[in-house]
């Protein structure tokens, strides 16, 4: 089955530096990668998202980027902000199951 | 359109008695999944609803069990509870598969005495 694993743990970056927390799959059917945002109390929410046949995307501040050869996908955070701290999930989905890694705790300094 | 829903939101019980956490999903979706997040453990796969049908399972006791109804809406029931059952329950929501976009509620925290 999929194997998530999920870089760093936790993450502290000064209001304004880049914050990037990596992943990486095992199983090379896995073809679909979200990323989640969870905040204190609440459930986890889709940030960005990105399909295998695709090596980057972006969306304002937030980017991901794929390397299906090398089996990871990060997840990049530019011009951080204090209310950019929260847990970050990665999770890989092939057609038949998905699995989450374990979550980076951020934390952004004002 | 709302996002997913579940109720209650808090949950305190003691070991050995049973609980029901409820799960409405965004309108349209048809499947349910649902997860026990701890801090130990992470986010855990419990089961996954479609068409009132489970269509997956995690690797947890026959305590966690789970329905869904034909409006989508889901439950799930655990019995006996212990203390290790204390966690935060996700309930997710997609269109088709759990392998498509999902959509998570609030979650419901359970805390056993």
């Amino acid at each position: 089955g999929e194997n998530v694993e999920q870089h760093p743990s936790t993450l502290s970056v000064q209001e304004g530096d880049s914050a990037v927390i990596k992943c990486t799959y095992s199983d090379s059917a896995s073809n679909y990668f979200p990323w989640y945002k969870q905040e204190l109390g609440k459930g986890p929410q889709l940030i960005i998202d990105i399909r295998s046949n695709v090596g980057e995307k972006k969306d304002q501040r937030i980017a991901v980027t794929l390397n299906k050869t090398a089996k990871h996908f990060s997840l990049h955070i530019t011009e951080t902000q204090p209310e950019d701290s929260a847990v970050y999930f990665c999770a890989a989905n092939n057609n038949n199951d998905m699995r989450f890694g374990a979550g980076t705790r951020l934390t952004v300094k004002p | 359109k709302a996002g997913v829903t579940q109720t209650p939101r808090y949950l305190i019980k003691t070991r050995g008695q049973q609980v029901t956490l409820s799960c409405s999903p965004i309108s349209g979706h048809r499947s349910v999944s649902w997860y026990q997040q701890t801090p130990g453990q992470g986010l855990q796969f419990l089961f996954e609803y479609f068409s009132e049908t489970q269509r997956n399972k995690g690797n947890f006791p026959g305590r966690f069990s789970g329905r869904q109804f034909s409006n989508s809406r889901s439950e799930m029931n655990v019995s006996t509870l212990e203390l290790g059952d204390s966690a935060l329950y996700l309930c997710a929501s997609s269109f088709g598969t759990r392998t498509e976009t999902q959509y998570f509620g609030p979650g419901t925290r359970l805390l056993v005495l």
